[in-house]
């Protein structure tokens, strides 16, 4: 069985500040693929980026950053400089299994993140 | 905007009612899947659809059905609604046939149960 934890619920910062949304993830499968998506109010989830277990390089793009450690099954993702649009729900998500082949996503419980002014 | 679209944007029912959901899947893509979301809460995977078959399915009881049709557009069929079906329904589309099998979101439908 797979499993995601986003521990941090709800994280409120001032624009400008940087901000790391937590990621842990549990699964017995040696290929699997990560996922970060971005919620806004509207209610569709965004996709930010994909990552799968066999590929531990870091990733920028732009303000955004991830840090993927199979060593600690963590996905961390950084927020430089927020914005108030950063404003969203977060959720990591998990999906085990190579491509190609079915598989759900399985999702944490989300974390909130507000940025005001 | 990913090409995923979604009908219709809100619907209330009430309990013991039957109600359809529908997923246009974006250009390109073969697969649908279909995920639930109650309030505060992540999304639940309800069931997969590829190449017109249920290809996986979550812990929804049997009331939970689903359609894929030959252009790849899907439904969500729910019957002897519930209070708790009260929740976000949201459909995903992808390719199992590409290198990567992303699954991109539409905008959801929000079902209330009264």
């Amino acid at each position: 069985a797979q499993k995601v934890t986003q521990a941090q619920t709800e994280i409120s910062v001032v624009e400008k500040e940087d901000v790391t949304l937590d990621c842990v993830y549990e699964t017995r499968d040696t290929t699997y693929y990560l996922f970060w998506y971005k919620q806004p109010p509207s209610g569709e989830l965004v996709f930010l980026i994909r990552r799968n277990s066999f590929d531990e390089q870091n990733e920028i793009s732009g303000r955004y950053s991830w840090n993927f450690q199979k060593s600690t099954s963590s996905f961390n993702f950084t927020i430089t400089a927020s914005q108030v649009v950063d404003s969203a729900v977060y959720f990591c998500a998990l999906r085990a299994g190579p491509a190609g082949t079915a598989s759900k996503l399985t999702f944490g419980t989300g974390t909130r993140l507000q940025v005001t002014l | 905007e990913t090409g995923v679209t979604q009908s219709p944007t809100h619907l209330i029912k009430t309990r013991g009612q039957q109600v359809t959901l529908r997923c246009s899947s974006q250009s390109g893509h073969n697969t649908v899947s279909w995920y639930q979301q109650a309030l505060g809460q992540g999304p639940q995977f309800i069931f997969q659809y590829y190449r017109e078959e249920e290809n996986g399915r979550g812990n929804f009881p049997p009331r939970f059905s689903g359609l894929q049709f030959p252009n790849y557009s899907s439904e969500l069929n729910v019957n002897a609604l519930e209070l708790d079906d009260s929740a976000l329904y949201l459909c995903a589309s992808s390719s199992l046939t590409a290198g990567t099998d992303t699954q991109y979101f539409g905008p959801g439908t929000r079902l209330t149960v009264l």
